[in-house]
């Protein structure tokens, strides 16, 4: 139990385009989730956290504009990179709670290239 | 600041060379301490939550321990499979469960 998916596990892109990531949990419902930025040999940082039915809160420095972040239902949330530049390529992780649980359980992943 | 730091940063072993790995923390209240491995290019998969001090979680080779200001990730008669970096985290009461995680320790087991 407890599955997080991701998708697309990888994409490569032109600089100035956007590209949307999808993050859903398939076997369980999920009022928050939360979205990360890894960058190569670094670790996780907190990149906004995704709440159903209202707006994401976002981290000190990061830009609600360019990330725009969809929790549309208790499965789904989505990540939007508008206007990408190189800079923004990255690992982009989402994970999510079950209800009542502490725990998170992370998707495997999105590697984004930007070119 | 909530904060965590992880030591070693890289830790190689021979198989079936037992070690621990080490995450301090310091928070303002802890909900909860976190273990996860992580394998490259893959999200991290859960391994152990710890709440309280003096706690102990095992599964397989790993055993986790929690005291007031660290944790211990032990890792007893290692396998190459066991290569990963490990990653811990905390939860601080009052936040909205976002986690706050290390860097890391990268674990290599040799044949």
């Amino acid at each position: 139990g407890a599955v997080v998916s991701q998708h697309p596990s990888w994409v490569i892109c032109k600089s100035g385009t956007s590209v949307k990531i999808e993050c859903r949990s398939l076997d369980f419902q999920a009022t928050t989730m939360f979205w990360y930025r890894q960058f190569p040999k670094q670790s996780l940082m907190l990149m906004a956290t995704s709440n159903e039915g209202s707006k994401a809160t976002y981290e000190q420095g990061v830009e609600k504009d360019k990330f725009l972040i969809n929790h549309a239902s208790l499965t789904l949330s989505t990540l939007t990179v508008t206007s990408a530049h190189p800079e923004d390529s990255s690992f982009y992780i989402c994970s999510a709670s079950p209800s009542g649980v502490h725990e998170q359980f992370f998707g495997p992943g999105t590697r984004l290239t930007v070119l | 600041e909530d904060q965590v730091t992880q030591s070693p940063e890289a830790l190689r072993l021979q198989e079936g060379e037992s070690s621990s790995l080490n995450c301090s923390y310091t928070v303002s209240g802890l909900r909860g301490l976190f273990w996860y491995r992580q394998d490259p290019g893959k999200g991290p998969e859960f391994l152990f939550t710890l709440y309280s001090a003096g706690e102990e979680k095992e599964k397989e080779r790993l055993k986790a321990t929690l005291t007031k200001k660290e944790s211990f990730l032990h890792i007893t008669a290692p396998k190459p499979e066991d290569s990963a970096t490990y990653l811990c985290a905390v939860q601080a009461v009052g936040s909205q469960g976002n986690l706050i995680f290390g860097k890391g320790t990268k674990l290599s087991v040799k044949p």
